[in-house]
């Protein structure tokens, strides 16, 4: 079984829904990440936690909102998304200080009809 | 800015065969780490190996190898006598040294997809 549990595997929405995707990590670490993953790109990441404080934004749109309550616990939020949304959305969490191998979830494979 | 680059965009071996995944990066920093991540149809990425930027001592585990030279910037994978468990997209990744209080970040290249059959 992972360290990193994400939920759910698949989720198809349309574009006016709202969902969530969750991650929870059982490796006692302090950073959690979100990540995204489109069909022949690299991968993007989009947000850092460190300590339950987010440390970095890449530009993300507003139609995604992170939110994390505690070291173990990160959420996507998600509202109002675009077709070109849908992709793998990977979470990973690591030990600081930086430098440490992050350790990732299954992934949650997002369809935006 | 760092950059990773994998030039092989996709493998394809037959079983037994050895294979070579190669990673350039770049990196403005002397203190740097490298990995090695593989990713199976599943979509996990599996961490395979970190180096650091002061270690340049190949590495060698089970039927994986790992070279670095820092003289050509590069963290080479070798997979000897491949299997077919061995089919997954490989991904290299660079992160610059951080201090206590602040999180990883890594900057990952665009993968290499391996394919090994039968």
């Amino acid at each position: 079984e992972t360290g990193v549990t994400q939920t759910p595997r698949h989720l198809v929405m349309g574009m006016t829904n709202k969902k969530s995707l969750k991650c929870e990590q059982h490796l006692g670490h302090n950073a959690m990440y979100w990540y995204k993953q489109s069909a022949k790109k690299p991968l993007e990441l989009m947000f850092v936690y460190n300590f339950k404080e987010q440390t970095e934004n890449n530009s993300v749109p507003s139609r995604f909102s992170p939110e994390c309550p505690n070291s173990s616990h990160l959420f996507l939020h998600l509202h109002t998304l675009q077709p070109e949304d849908s992709a793998l959305y990977l979470c990973a969490s690591s030990q600081e200080p930086g430098g440490q191998p992050q350790h990732f979830g299954d992934g949650t494979r997002l369809s935006i009809l | 800015a760092q950059k990773v680059t994998q030039a092989q965009t996709e493998i394809s071996v037959v079983e037994k065969e050895d294979v070579t995944l190669d990673c350039v990066y770049e990196t403005r920093d002397t203190t740097y780490y490298l990995f090695w991540y593989k990713q199976p149809p599943s979509g996990e990425l599996v961490f395979l190996i970190r180096r650091n930027s002061f270690d340049e001592q190949n590495e060698i585990s089970g039927r994986y190898s790992w070279n670095f030279q820092k003289s050509t910037s590069s963290f080479n994978f070798t997979i000897t006598a491949s299997q077919v468990v061995d089919s997954a997209v490989y991904f290299c990744a660079l992160s610059e040294e951080r201090y206590t209080g602040t999180a990883s970040k890594l900057t990952f290249g665009t993968g290499t997809r391996l394919q090994v059959t039968l």
